[in-house]
């Protein structure tokens, strides 16, 4: 059973592009996550996504940043017009179910921005 | 609101000493409780959770760590560390609508020979 998949594995973007970031969840998996880490400190949650669905986008800047699950295909994170700021590395993870269950993290897609 | 605190930064163990990482959380509830260990450019491997029940839990690797409501702590602990244990390790707890981790920032393990 392959693992949460993530790509590319890194991104480089000059400001004011548009970042792209997949993750496949693993099979089975229903529930979608998106953390981001910024250097020196902890993952900080993003986005929370069913199937075509945002449950909870609390943690998400309000401009610029986008997720979507779609039906079929990877769960997708748009940042559009990057700033350096954004830099960072951007993990998502997958569940079976939300509440108690664990999450399973993909191997993070870093993004660097000139 | 939420949160978790790891004191430590940075830690140094000697390979086949034992090993304490602290984690403090706060949080209002019975909380869910993890820990995961990060290894360089990797994503986050889950070592072990709590949720209910016997207040010591037992994970992979040989970790275990113990909740102790009274000092709202979950410390991690392994008796003796390899040097393959040198990593960041990270506290979570589940946040109260069951749709995200908490984090906390993190402590960066070193084993010496």
């Amino acid at each position: 059973n392959a693992g949460v998949m993530q790509n590319p594995r890194h991104l480089v973007r000059r400001r004011g592009q548009e970042a792209r970031l997949r993750c496949s969840p693993m099979k089975g998996h229903s529930h979608v996550y998106w953390y981001r880490q910024l250097p020196e400190e902890g993952l900080k949650f993003m986005v929370y996504l069913q199937k075509e669905n945002i449950i909870d986008e609390s943690g998400m800047p309000k401009e610029r940043f986008s997720a979507e699950f779609p039906k079929e295909g990877p769960s997708i994170l748009r940042i559009q017009q990057v700033v350096r700021g954004d830099s960072a590395a951007y993990f998502c993870a997958s569940s079976d179910s939300p509440g108690d269950n664990e999450q399973f993290f993909g191997p993070g897609t870093r993004l660097t921005v000139l | 609101a939420q949160s978790v605190t790891q004191p430590d930064i940075h830690i140094t163990v000697s390979e086949g000493a034992s090993l304490e990482l602290r984690c403090n959380y706060s949080y209002g509830a019975t909380p869910y409780l993890f820990w995961y260990v990060q290894s360089p450019g990797q994503g986050l491997q889950l070592l072990l959770k709590y949720f209910s029940g016997d207040t010591l839990v037992q994970g992979i690797k040989g970790f275990e760590a113990e909740f102790k409501r009274s000092q709202s702590s979950f410390n991690l602990r392994k008796p003796s560390v390899h040097w393959s244990d040198a990593a960041e390790y990270f506290c979570a707890v589940g946040n109260q609508a069951g749709t995200a981790l908490i984090f906390g920032k993190g402590t960066t393990l070193s084993v010496s020979s």
